[in-house]
């Protein structure tokens, strides 16, 4: 079966790092994406990996390991504001999105 | 990104009646278009997948006569949830993807409340 495995919550204070990791097993792989979710709205999109390696986009990273299903998004100099739900995301062989739980991240003063 | 525009934002309706849900793709077209429902605290569950002009395809358990599904053009697709039922209330959202694009890009969503 297909499974994406994320940690249910996690809490970081403000300014520090915080690093959200996701492992997937999924019947083909065509991108892993993460996604920011406030509570009630819909996802935006943070990031898309299809390539080993380490993707920067300002304060967020997404990293890829496709031999080791993994991946993480790292999240530097923290804000109040970056309290929300994660979710990862890995497109599979049929260019379907298969979804992990989320990860809820607190961020405290 | 692209934009999409999902509505209405919110919507409370008394249970049996049927409620319609709009989700429009404002520039670009969008091929394939995807509903999903999501339950408080829950991530998000893909209900069916639609490609313009053609019928949905629903996932498991997922029912196709309660949760009716048209695709009609390459910019609006419609989800109508039929005798809703107060068990039905959710947030539901959609997101659409071009013939070429890996992303897809959500609208909005909608709070549906059953009373």
């Amino acid at each position: 079966g297909q499974n994406i495995d994320q940690p249910t919550e996690m809490t970081a204070t403000e300014g520090a790092i915080v690093q959200i990791n996701c492992t997937y097993q999924t019947s083909g792989f065509n991108g892993l994406f993460w996604y920011q979710q406030h509570a009630g709205e819909a996802p935006t999109f943070l990031s898309y990996n299809v390539l080993d390696g380490l993707e920067e986009k300002g304060r967020f990273s997404s990293f890829l390991s496709r031999s080791k299903g993994y991946s993480y998004l790292l999240l530097k100099e923290l804000q109040m504001k970056d309290s929300a739900s994660y979710l990862c995301a890995v497109m599979d062989s049929n260019y379907q999105l298969i979804w992990g739980a989320g990860t809820k991240l607190i961020i405290k003063p | 990104g692209a934009v999409v525009s999902q509505h209405p934002s919110r919507v409370i309706c008394k249970s049996g009646t049927s409620v319609k849900i709009e989700c429009r793709s404002l520039d670009f077209q969008a091929t394939t278009m995807f509903w999903y429902r999501q339950f408080p605290k829950q991530s998000l569950m893909l209900m069916a997948t639609s490609n313009e002009g053609s019928k949905a395809t629903y996932e498991q358990g997922v029912e196709k006569d309660k949760f009716l599904i048209n695709h009609a053009s390459l910019t609006l697709s419609t989800l109508t949830v039929t005798s809703a039922h107060p068990e039905d209330s959710s947030f539901y959202i959609c997101s659409a993807r071009g013939a070429r694009d890996t992303e897809a890009f959500f609208g909005q969503g909608t709070r549906l409340t059953v009373v």
